[in-house]
């Protein structure tokens, strides 16, 4: 499985955007980067996920770089509600056994100051 | 639309008991995982299922851990005779199919006296 680096922790202002870095530089050409975050030991909780192009939903945006071997989950607006621990996760490609599991590192702990 | 259900939220059981941990997936939701999470650790994978069938049980303990999810009813994951080391927050994912996004429940916390 390709190996994923984030930054332990990091603080972000309330209303201002919120980038959290993840280095994968292993990762292989149909690996996907998927983003989940754990709100204070509640359940892990979805939010995004890409192959190659850029991606926006709701909650957060991914930029991945072209050369695939870092990404950036952005929370545009974050809120005090957004402290959590983040986790990147790179999925091994489908159509192999075992690989239906998410492996999860220890993630960047983001602290929203008001 | 119900997101994954777990019961009970919160378990105690004394060393030597046995622990039932339930997972109702989310609705269209036919593949359930069990990952689970020590103190101050990240989640582990621990067991894969499909209905009526174990497809992945890599991460699970070889002795007093089993699951099965029937064709009816919840998944379950069974720790028997269990132990202080088995304390722990017990999270069931759920996804449509294989490979597609898995979706989290809240968790039961086990606690072994």
């Amino acid at each position: 499985d390709a190996k994923t680096t984030q930054p332990t922790s990091m603080d972000c202002a309330e209303g201002r955007a919120a980038n959290l870095p993840c280095n994968h530089s292993t990762i292989s050409g149909n690996e996907y980067v998927y983003w989940y975050r754990q709100i204070h030991s509640q359940g892990p909780q979805y939010i995004i996920h890409g192959l190659k192009n850029n991606e926006t939903n709701e909650m957060a945006s991914l930029i991945i770089t072209e050369d695939r071997k870092s990404s950036t989950l952005i929370l545009p607006h974050a809120t005090l509600r957004d402290t959590a621990v983040y986790y990147c996760i790179v999925r091994p490609p489908s159509l192999n056994f075992g690989n239906e599991k998410l492996t999860f590192g220890t993630g960047t702990r983001l602290t929203i100051i008001p | 639309n119900a997101g994954v259900m777990q019961n009970p939220r919160h378990l105690v059981r004394r060393r030597g008991q046995e622990a039932r941990l339930r997972c109702s997936p989310m609705k269209g939701h036919s593949h359930v995982y069990w990952y689970r999470q020590l103190p101050e650790e990240g989640l582990k994978f621990m067991v894969y299922l499909q209905k009526e069938n174990i497809i992945d049980e890599s991460g699970m303990p070889k002795e007093r851990f089993s699951a099965e999810f029937p064709k009816e009813g919840p998944s379950i994951l069974r720790i028997q005779q269990v132990v202080r080391g088995d304390s722990a927050a017990y999270f069931c994912a759920s996804s449509p199919g294989q490979w597609e996004t898995q979706y989290f429940g809240p968790g039961t916390r086990l606690l072994v006296l």
